[in-house]
């Protein structure tokens, strides 16, 4: 089983659309949880930390389901500025907190 | 200013050649890391330097050797290229190891193509 599993996508949505995104996660030790995106030929970029308790920032919440082992990202009121690769990143417990593994990545492209 | 920023941003050279790719942050970050992600855009570790010292070095053929001669700088030189080394590389930096949320957020350079013919 990889550490890090997303659905790959793409998904696509209309604007004004819900979306949301799965990833689940091998090690049951692990303990910090992160969405990072990363545009076309650009370099991922922080989108938000996953906390226990879930976390909303703006338009994007983010869950986190420790029993089942599994971290969510439901963008509301999608953007064509929305549209890029979603990628779950989760730390690997058996270095502490130095391992970032990074999964896949999720495509998403909201059209019109 | 950029924060974290690797040169060179195209790299296109034969294989058996030996390259080397730069990287430099401005952020006063302890940590410094290389990632290379594939065609299949998989973005996995290679290299973690902590304050010069190599902390992270994941099953990386000794081809490649990172080097950090001070903590805002870690360079990585690639011996001996081969097909298979045609990669996006990705330097980033962090502030610190450790336990806070806040150190682990990565910052990342834009990435040098490296396309091995």
């Amino acid at each position: 089983r990889k550490e890090v599993e997303q659905d790959p996508g793409p998904f696509n949505v209309p604007e004004g659309a819900t979306v949301a995104f799965n990833c689940t996660y091998s090690n049951s030790a692990s303990q910090s949880f992160f969405w990072y995106r990363q545009d076309c030929r650009k370099e991922p970029k922080l989108l938000m930390s996953v906390y226990s308790s879930g976390n909303e920032d703006g338009r994007f919440t983010a869950q986190l389901n420790r029993a089942s082992q599994y971290i969510s990202l439901l963008i509301r009121d999608s953007k064509l500025s929305d549209s890029a690769t979603y990628l779950c990143v989760v730390n690997d417990p058996n270095t502490g907190f130095q391992k970032l593994v990074f999964g896949t990545g999720t495509r998403l492209l909201v059209s019109p | 200013d950029t924060a974290v920023s690797q040169t060179p941003k195209y790299l296109v050279t034969q294989m058996g050649n030996d390259k080397s790719i730069k990287c430099e942050q401005n952020l006063g970050h302890d940590t410094m890391y290389w990632y290379k992600q594939d065609s299949k855009k998989f973005l996995k570790i290679m290299f973690s330097y902590n304050n010069k010292e190599l902390i992270i070095n994941e099953t990386v053929p000794n081809r490649f050797s990172p080097k950090s001669p001070d903590k805002a700088h870690l360079n990585l030189h690639i011996n001996s290229l081969e097909l298979g080394d045609s990669a996006v590389y990705f330097c980033a930096s962090s502030l610190m190891l450790g336990g806070a949320r806040a150190n682990e957020k990565l910052f990342f350079g834009s990435g040098t193509q490296l396309s091995v013919l």
